[in-house]
């Protein structure tokens, strides 16, 4: 059963360009979600993160953009850079729970060329 | 500010071992949780240990338990290892209410052979 999904193992884009990630929910109790980045050897690296009461959410070159009536998420990353080449998690939770559960996507590798 | 520290960070055991795998949370977070990476996955949720109670935990057999220690560090514990556990294992520290991210150790490479 795999509530949150990330639909394209990989992504290459050249440097300057826009790299859009998506991801799909089933769960519409999740309610915060999130994106990590991580480099081979390390652990996960948060990067920026939306609650459901808002729609787009924006940190420097990120931009996380949530359509509850879809189930779907998107992480825009402008300009990419060859420092952003990575392997991309999305994430999801139920704050409400108080757990901090998270629920993992598969990830998808994104490649940025110089 | 030490961020979430894990050790050992490799480890090769045998099949039908226990292997005990050890988590320092970031500092001021009281709520830790641990995950399996196969390759190629997203991490699984295994646990989480909050006031040295295990507070949730996921779709994982008995064989994988834990502790929480009082200065909040914690403890992974797998018995009768099975090829299948050979994962990437990764702790993460957090404050346990509302919207909080997750910050990760760098893991502990597990293979069983």
């Amino acid at each position: 059963d795999q509530q949150v999904k990330q639909n394209s193992p990989s992504l290459s884009v050249q440097e300057g360009r826009i790299s859009i990630l998506n991801c799909d929910y089933t769960n519409s109790m999740f309610d915060y979600f999130l994106w990590y980045k991580k480099y081979p050897a390390e652990g996960p690296t948060f990067l920026i993160s939306i609650s459901s009461i808002k729609d787009k959410n924006e940190d420097g070159r990120f931009t996380v953009f949530l359509n509850k009536s879809a189930k779907h998420l998107s992480l825009h990353i402008v300009p990419s850079q060859p420092g952003d080449s990575a392997v991309y998690f999305c994430a999801a939770s139920e704050v409400s729970s108080n757990t901090g559960k998270l629920i993992f996507g598969q990830g998808t590798t994104l490649q940025v060329k110089p | 500010d030490a961020g979430v520290t894990q050790s050992p960070t490799h480890l090769i055991k045998t099949r039908g071992q226990q292997v005990t795998l050890r988590c320092s949370p970031k500092s001021g977070h009281d709520t830790v949780s641990w995950y399996q990476q196969a390759l190629g996955q997203g991490p699984q949720f295994i646990f989480q240990y909050y006031e040295e109670e295990e507070r949730q935990r996921g779709n994982f057999p008995d064989r994988f338990s834990g502790h929480q220690f009082p200065n909040y560090s914690s403890e992974l514990n797998v018995n009768a290892l099975l090829l299948g556990d050979s994962a990437l294992y990764l702790c993460a520290s957090s404050h346990p209410w509302g919207n909080t991210e997750a910050f990760f150790g760098q893991g502990t490479r597990l293979t069983v052979v």
